[in-house]
């Protein structure tokens, strides 16, 4: 059974950073691009970032680009997503996806509240 | 705003048949990008219900079904049961902002 666990979220202030992490089960993990999508407070789903299965290939939503680093760890079977210089607009629960561009499994998310 | 367009809500009787919009443009589905449908509930795990414009994953029920003409996609749902209230989204690739991008997502409401 595919199991995704994100893990990491929290209350941050503006400005500041936080890595989010999704442990990965029930699958060849190494095998697959992976995603992180978001979801906003009563807004639709945003796509935010992905990787290729090896790591060599990233792909980021130009409102992360340059703030946000996706990464992962295929001995671990994790997933991270590195966020910087944290914005109000970036609170959102954060879900990772497993395979792109069909996300055919997800978790089940994890808060971050950007907020002073 | 989302490059692809969704009703924000459709609704329902139990038995009806009920259609969900998806329309793009010429960057991403009008681009034979593949166009790809959503089931979220609140508080949970999204779930794929269509992938490849038309097929189903094992495991959802052939009362959901897809279609992609032009630069739009269409989800289907016959049947209408109560547990097929949620929020719906399409998803595809856009060309022009080099990203995998959704729909703003459906809100269906059984009556």
């Amino acid at each position: 059974e595919v199991q995704l666990v994100e893990s990491g979220g929290g209350l941050v202030q503006p400005g500041g950073s936080l890595r989010l992490s999704c442990t990965a089960s029930g699958f060849t993990f190494s095998s697959y691009a992976m995603s992180w999508v978001r979801q906003a407070p009563g807004k639709g789903l945003e796509w935010v970032s992905g990787i290729s299965g090896g790591g060599g290939a990233t792909y980021y939503a130009d409102s992360v680009r340059g703030r946000f680093t996706i990464s992962r760890d295929n001995s671990k079977t994790t997933l991270y997503l590195q966020m910087s210089s944290l914005r109000a607009e970036d609170t959102a629960v954060y879900y990772c996806a497993k395979d792109i561009p069909r996300f055919d499994y997800w978790g089940q998310g994890t808060l971050v509240t950007v907020s002073s | 705003q989302s490059v692809l367009t969704q009703p924000p809500s459709v609704s329902g009787a139990p038995g009806q048949r009920v259609t969900i919009s998806c329309t793009g443009s010429s960057s991403n589905i009008g681009a034979r990008y593949d166009v790809y449908w959503y089931q979220h509930l609140p508080g949970t795990a999204p779930k794929l219900l269509i992938y490849v414009n038309t097929n189903r994953p094992s495991g959802v029920p052939d009362r959901f079904s897809g279609s992609k003409s032009g630069t739009s996609a269409s989800l289907v749902i016959t049947g209408l049961q109560a547990e097929d209230e949620a929020d719906y989204y399409c998803q595809s690739y856009d060309s022009s902002l080099s990203e995998w991008v959704f729909g703003g997502g459906t809100k269906l409401t059984v009556l």
